[in-house]
C-alpha cells in the first residue's frame, strides 16, 4: 500500500508562472489536507478536500490559489501568478475518516515550490 | 486562536543520552495532540497521538504525556541514537471531526555517536 504521492518534489517557477502540485492520497483514504511549510515557521493548513468537495479553505488566500480532488485522479493546488513569497514546502496528508480512530494524518513527502 | 509553542528549537546531545522535548499550547480544550518527526526533504510520520482523555502513549523508546489543564505536552526519548536525529513537531486538533491540525514550529534535534 503505498503511502501519501506528491509529484513533483521540486518545482522551479518564475514570477508570475502558474504552479501545480498533485497529490494522491492512500489507497481507500478520501479526505485530502493541503498544508503549506514557510522559512522557518510551522505547518500552517491551508484547505481540506472531500472527493469533488472543498470542505474547509479558511487557511487558503482567497486570490490566485485554488484547490480540487476530482472523483477520479489526484488532488490539485494550483497557484496563479506566483510571486516569491509563495514559495514554500506544500505538504498534502489523506485520511480514511474523521472519526475517532480514523482521524489520524498520512503525510506525503511535500512539494518544495522556488519562485524565482 | 490557538498557538502550539515548542522549547527548545534545537537541540543537541550525544547518543545514549534521555531527552525531554517540550510542546505548550494555548487553548487548553484540545481534542487530541499528535507528535511527528520530520526528516529533511521528507514528509512527516505520525509517531504518537494522544486523545485528550489520555494521560500519556508510549511506543518504544518514546513516551508522550498531556497535561490539558496546563496545556503541556512532553516527548521522552530514551537512550537517544543518531538515527533519531529529525525535527520533532507537536500538533494539537481542536475539534472532533475533521482534521485542522495546529503545529509548532519544531525542535530540531542533532544526537551525535
Amino acid at each position: 500500500n503505498a503511502g501519501v504521492m506528491q509529484n513533483p518534489r521540486h518545482l522551479v517557477r518564475r514570477r508570475g508562472q502558474e504552479a501545480r502540485l498533485r497529490c494522491s492520497p492512500m489507497k481507500g483514504h478520501s479526505h485530502v489536507y493541503w498544508y503549506r511549510q514557510l522559512p522557518e515557521e510551522g505547518l500552517k493548513f491551508m484547505v481540506y478536500l472531500q472527493k469533488e468537495n472543498i470542505i474547509d479553505e479558511s487557511g487558503m488566500p482567497k486570490e490566485r490559489f485554488s484547490a480540487e480532488f476530482p472523483k477520479e485522479g489526484p488532488s490539485i493546488l494550483r497557484i496563479q501568478q506566483v510571486v516569491r513569497g509563495d514559495s514554500a514546502a506544500y505538504f498534502c496528508a489523506s485520511s480514511p475518516g474523521t472519526g475517532t480512530g480514523q482521524e489520524k494524518l498520512f503525510f506525503g513527502s511535500g512539494t518544495q515550490l522556488s519562485v524565482l | 486562536k490557538q498557538e502550539v509553542t515548542q522549547i527548545p528549537a534545537a537541540l543537541s546531545v550525544p547518543e545514549g543520552e534521555n531527552l525531554v522535548l517540550n510542546c505548550s499550547f494555548t487553548d487548553s480544550a484540545i481534542y487530541n495532540l499528535q507528535w511527528f518527526r520530520q526528516d529533511p526533504g521528507k514528509g512527516l510520520t505520525s509517531l504518537l497521538l494522544i486523545q485528550s482523555s489520555q494521560r500519556e502513549q508510549t511506543s518504544g523508546r518514546l513516551n508522550a504525556s498531556l497535561d490539558k489543564s496546563s496545556g503541556r505536552s512532553t516527548l521522552y526519548i530514551a537512550a537517544s541514537q543518531p538515527g533519531d536525529s529529525a525535527t520533532y513537531l507537536c500538533a494539537d486538533k481542536l475539534n472532533s471531526g475533521y482534521s485542522t491540525l495546529t503545529f509548532g514550529k519544531g525542535t530540531m534535534l542533532l544526537v551525535s555517536p
